[in-house]
This record gives structure tokens, sequence and C-alpha cells, in this order.
């Protein structure tokens, strides 16, 4: 079965410096997510990506977040410079397209900010 | 935005028992309904979806029902197991992004 990979799988960073999180969604897949969640939360999105460029975002996905898709097989979530509550399990995801959700998630990458 | 209220927070039934989950949602665009089961450290597993043109959907011992007009959807898990013991998310959206509910502990009661 097809996975949306994720890498890597735990960063540890200091405050103040920026993190690069890659994702490699499923080839066929159309719509790209990044959600997080906050230990022991629920999950919250972030942004949604469609046609190489932002469809949606949340009021968490602020200035010190951006998205790229810089090779046709790679999505990045970059956040500039880290916060303590940027730690977080980031999730990525894809789906087919708006005539057939079925997201699928990726194992997730643990970000610890110190 | 959308707004996903979910219910109970904690939920203990005993083995072979039924249990039902039941959120809300605010948006009437929403048009796609999941639910995902988490395991502690892991991704969400999607277990049951709806979309807006279904009223019921039934996978063995999962069921999900959809109440567009009320907004609300819930999920029932028959002969219930322990390996259902996990946090259940449910969540409402479409192709631009899902609110997910604050999730339910199911635990499951030899």
């Amino acid at each position: 079965e097809p996975e949306v990979t994720q890498t890597p799988s735990h960063q540890v960073t200091q405050m103040g410096q920026e993190v690069i999180l890659r994702c490699v969604p499923i080839s066929n897949h159309l719509y790209f997510y990044w959600y997080r969640q906050i230990l022991g939360q629920k999950v919250e999105f972030l942004v949604s990506f469609y046609n190489n460029e932002i469809s949606e975002k949340s009021e968490i996905f602020d200035d010190q977040f951006s998205v790229e898709r810089p090779d046709g097989s790679n999505f990045t979530l970059k956040i500039r410079s880290t916060k303590l509550e940027d730690s977080a399990m980031y999730f990525c995801a894809s789906s087919v397209g708006s005539l057939s959700y079925g997201y699928t998630f990726g194992s997730g990458t643990r970000l610890t900010v110190v | 935005g959308e707004n996903v209220e979910q219910h109970p927070s904690t939920l203990s039934v005993q083995e072979g028992d039924s249990a039902v989950i039941k959120c809300t949602y605010s948006d009437s665009a929403s048009n796609y309904f999941p639910w995902y089961k988490q395991e502690l450290g892991k991704r969400p597993q999607l277990i049951i979806d709806i979309r807006s043109n279904v009223g019921e959907k039934k996978d063995q011992r999962i069921a999900v029902t959809l109440n567009k007009t009320a907004k609300h959807f819930s999920l029932h898990i028959t002969e219930t197991q322990p390996e259902d013991s996990a946090v259940y998310f449910c969540a409402a959206g479409g192709a631009d992004g899902l609110t997910f509910g604050k999730g339910t502990h199911l635990i499951i009661q030899p």
C-alpha cells in the first residue's frame, strides 16, 4: 500500500533556529497538507497545498511558516525561527483530490524545541 | 471556519458492549467526515469515513451515521474488543483541509 513518507522522525532544535520538515506524498495525489499535534491534544490543520500554491491555511500558519514543493516529489514545511510552543508532532498528509478524499497521513516528525 | 465538537472525552465500556462517539460540526460546506483511531505516538489511522451524500456506512463492527440537517455524525463500534482501546478523532471538512474534534479516549474494560 502506498505511503506518505516523512523525515526526520524526530528533530531537536534550539529556539530561534530554522527547521525544515520533509515529506514525500503519494505519487498520484494532488492535494498536500500539514497538520500538527501538540502532545495530548487534538490534530490541528496548518495548511493545504494544491496546484503549486497554498489553497487554505489556518491561523496557526503565520509568517514564520512556509511550504514548498521544490521538485515535484518532496513537500516541505519550514519554520523560520522556532519557538518553544512549536514543539509538537507534525503530520504530512496527501489526498487524491476533490472527487475522492481519503487522506493518507505520514508517520510524523516529532519536533522538540529547546 | 469549521468548528467540530466531540463527546465524550473519555468512554469506558465493558468488552463486548457497544461504544458510541458523537460529533457536531458548524460549516454546512463540509462534505467529508472521517474517523481516525490513534494509538500513542503514532499517526492517525483512518477507520471509516462518510461523505455528505450518504447517511450511513458500515464496515464490519464499525458504523458511521451522518445527519446533515442537524450537522452531527456518530461512530458506532459493536462487540468491542481490547484492541479497540485508543483515542478516536472525528473530523469534518473537504479537499482544502480537515478540522478535528478533541478526541475520545476509549477504554475497553475486560
